[in-house]
């Protein structure tokens, strides 16, 4: 069974800096790609980037480019988002999603909460 | 990068078909065929139920159907179910090898 399990949410302030991780179990993890994926209190999914099976390529959408940066450990079977220069409406649930076939978003995490306040 | 545009919401009664729109452009929606859709219940994180316009994976029930016409994909929902009262996000693959999301679109089952 596929288990996706983020942690290093919690509170932050503004212009900080946090850094998630997801552990990965129940499949091989060095063979996909990855992907984190937000979502704002009462608002909708954000796509915030994604990383290739061995970290040569990754995408960001444009409101994190220069700000976060996802990284992995294949050792580790983890995943990672570096987020710096926080502001308030980067407060959301961070998920990372195993990416597949045609770039569906196979499997989930349950999320970690990012708060960004003074 | 904009949202993909979905209704806020919309409705059905149990047996009833419904179906969600999901609009893009040339640069995502229009470009390819890589649009999928989700499932979210409040608290819960997304599923997957369609990928690539119109493919179910292992489980999702054939009640739910994806197709795709120009730079508009719709979601399909038949014989309506009192569990399928969920938010339904719609996602397509970019031009710049990015993923954009729909804004989401609340099913209420009568």
């Amino acid at each position: 069974e596929v288990q996706l399990v983020e942690s290093g949410g919690g509170l932050v302030q503004p212009g900080g800096s946090l850094r998630l991780s997801c552990a990965a179990s129940g499949f091989t993890f060095s063979r996909d790609w990855m992907s984190w994926v937000r979502q704002a209190p009462g608002m909708g999914l954000e796509w915030l980037a994604n990383i290739k099976q061995d970290g040569s390529q990754r995408y960001y959408v444009d409101s994190v480019k220069g700000r976060f940066t996802i990284s992995r450990d294949n050792a580790k079977n983890s995943l990672y988002l570096q987020m710096s220069s926080l502001r308030v409406e980067d407060t959301a649930v961070y998920y990372c999603a195993r990416d597949g076939f045609a770039a569906a978003l196979n499997d989930w995490g349950q999320g970690t909460l990012v708060t960004v306040s003074s | 990068q904009s949202a993909l545009t979905q209704p806020a919401s919309v409705s059905g009664s149990p047996g009833q078909s419904i179906t969600i729109s999901c609009t893009g452009t040339s640069s995502d929606v229009g470009g390819h065929n890589y649009v999928s859709w989700y499932q979210q219940y409040p608290g819960k994180a997304p599923k997957l139920m369609i990928f690539e316009v119109s493919n179910r994976p292992s489980g999702v029930p054939d009640r739910f159907s994806g197709a795709k016409s120009g730079n508009t994909a719709s979601l399909t929902i038949s014989g309506l179910q009192a569990e399928d009262e969920a938010d339904y996000y719609c996602s397509s693959y970019t031009t710049s090898s990015t993923q954009v999301f729909g804004g989401g679109t609340k099913l209420t089952v009568l």
